[in-house]
């Protein structure tokens, strides 16, 4: 079946802009997570949601970052007046259950950069 | 915070050869998991060892652990072109998000 889809794959935008980046889960997958990778080093996590609410946004860095999936599926990754500190590859991944051993699956990413 | 390191930093092989990665962490764990990185982009899990387990193998991958050292290994065998990536180590700690190691780019020459 299809995998986990991200977009856009890439966003340009200029600091102080406001952004909106969508994941579209695997099919039936409970949980949903995001990560931020900056250039060199591994991804971080973000928030995940169990369903429809966030069960953990411990690693927001702020509160510019907020994230959505209003109906348990997609979610969208919004952050406002963003600041060239933003930028990165923001990774989406789903998983069926939450639990630790449940493998995640990863998407593509997009790479957002702020100008 | 990351909370796993991994090392070495880059490792450049021919093919046939057996590439080693290792990885330190700093808290106990559920499980360690490998994930491979084409490009800087998308994550393919390659696999995932238990905290009660010791040695698992996948193809021509081997990974181990050792709980007492807080250390994983990860060796590919037979390495192919193919193989050239940057290889993460993520540590479950219980909790439902991942901590990455800091990763190793492997690059393997024909």
């Amino acid at each position: 079946g299809a995998g986990v889809s991200q977009t856009p794959s890439n966003k340009v935008t200029e600091k102080g802009k406001y952004v909106e980046l969508r994941c579209d889960p695997i099919s039936g997958h409970t949980a949903l997570y995001w990560y931020r990778q900056s250039l060199g080093q591994g991804p971080e996590f973000l928030i995940y949601f169990q369903g429809t609410g966030a069960a953990d946004d411990s690693g927001l860095p702020n509160d510019r970052f907020f994230a959505v999936r209003p109906e348990g599926s997609v979610s969208t990754l919004k952050i406002q007046r963003t600041e060239r500190g933003d930028s990165a590859v923001y990774l989406c991944a789903s998983s069926l259950n939450v639990g630790g051993t449940d493998t995640q699956y990863f998407g593509p990413g997009t790479r957002l950069t702020v100008l | 915070s990351q909370q796993g390191e991994e090392d070495p930093q880059a490792l450049s092989i021919q093919e046939g050869e057996n590439a080693t990665m290792n990885c330190s962490y700093k808290t106990s764990i559920n499980n360690l998991q490998w994930y491979r990185q084409n490009s800087g982009r998308g994550l393919v899990h390659l696999i995932l060892i238990r905290s009660n387990e010791r040695e698992k193998h996948s193809g021509r991958l081997r990974v181990t652990l050792d709980t007492s050292k807080k250390s994983s290994s990860l060796l590919i065998t037979a390495s192919r072109a193919a193989d050239t990536a940057s290889y993460f180590c993520a540590m479950n700690t219980g909790f439902q998000k991942l901590v990455f190691g800091t990763g190793t780019r492997l690059l393997v020459s024909p």
